[in-house]
């Protein structure tokens, strides 16, 4: 499958743990983006990352969120010390590399991980 | 602030007939668009894209419509069929930031 990979795909967490979801972008692709699609509302950017960078994490909750990319393995959503809100499917996307100030690019979604705090 | 608008949430569209798709943006430093198309359930998946230099852009039954003066573009399916049932999400972004806006969606109903 040469698709983006997201797990788990379903998630259950006690409010006061941590999840950790995970993505392996598409073959050849160096770009990675999370978003968070809250019930009955639409996709909101949270993170955009390359390998071992965070280029733009304007859309990330100030406490408990962090996301990483590392140089190898796939890249990590984490949020800590989970509350009912954070009850949501979080979707990954990829994209190859394009070179800066073209536009042109399309992203590619996973299949989505979602969580629910109990 | 949203900067991408999907005013309709809900459509609803005979088979065989043309369901057209809504899309309205703020920011005038957009210069690609994007639709998808996400099942219940399933991550969304790419359907066609357009740049800015374009007003239209066709692939098989889609062709999406871009009137930039009007900070507008649309999404013709025709025709339709019952597996085009799903949310569709139009999204915009911005030359070098890669950062896509993504409207709310707009659910769309095929009746057979």
């Amino acid at each position: 499958n040469a698709g983006v990979m997201q797990n788990p795909r379903h998630l259950v967490r006690r409010r006061g743990q941590e999840a950790r979801l995970r993505c392996s972008p598409m073959k050849g692709h160096s770009h990675v983006y999370w978003y968070r699609q809250l019930p009955e509302e639409g996709l909101k950017f949270m993170v955009y990352l390359q390998k071992e960078n965070i280029i733009d994490e304007s859309g990330m909750p100030k406490e408990r969120f962090s996301a990483e990319f590392p140089k190898e393995g796939p890249s990590i959503l984490r949020i800590q010390q989970v509350v009912r809100g954070d009850s949501a499917a979080y979707f990954c996307a990829s994209s190859p590399y394009t070179t800066p100030g073209t536009a042109g690019n399309t992203i590619y979604f996973g299949e989505g991980s979602w969580l629910t705090v109990v | 602030d949203q900067q991408v608008k999907q005013n309709s949430p809900s459509l609803s569209v005979q088979e065989g007939r043309i369901s057209i798709l809504n899309c309205d943006y703020t920011n005038s430093m957009f210069d690609y668009f994007l639709w998808y198309k996400k099942y219940p359930a399933e991550g969304p998946t790419f359907l066609i894209s357009i740049s800015s230099i374009k007003d239209k852009n066709e692939d098989g039954r889609f062709t999406v419509f871009l009137n930039k003066s009007a900070k507008h573009l649309s999404l013709h399916i025709v025709p339709s069929q019952p597996g085009d049932s799903a949310v569709y999400f139009c999204a915009a972004s911005v030359a070098g930031t890669y950062k896509y806006i993504f409207g709310t969606g707009t659910r769309l109903k095929v009746l057979a």
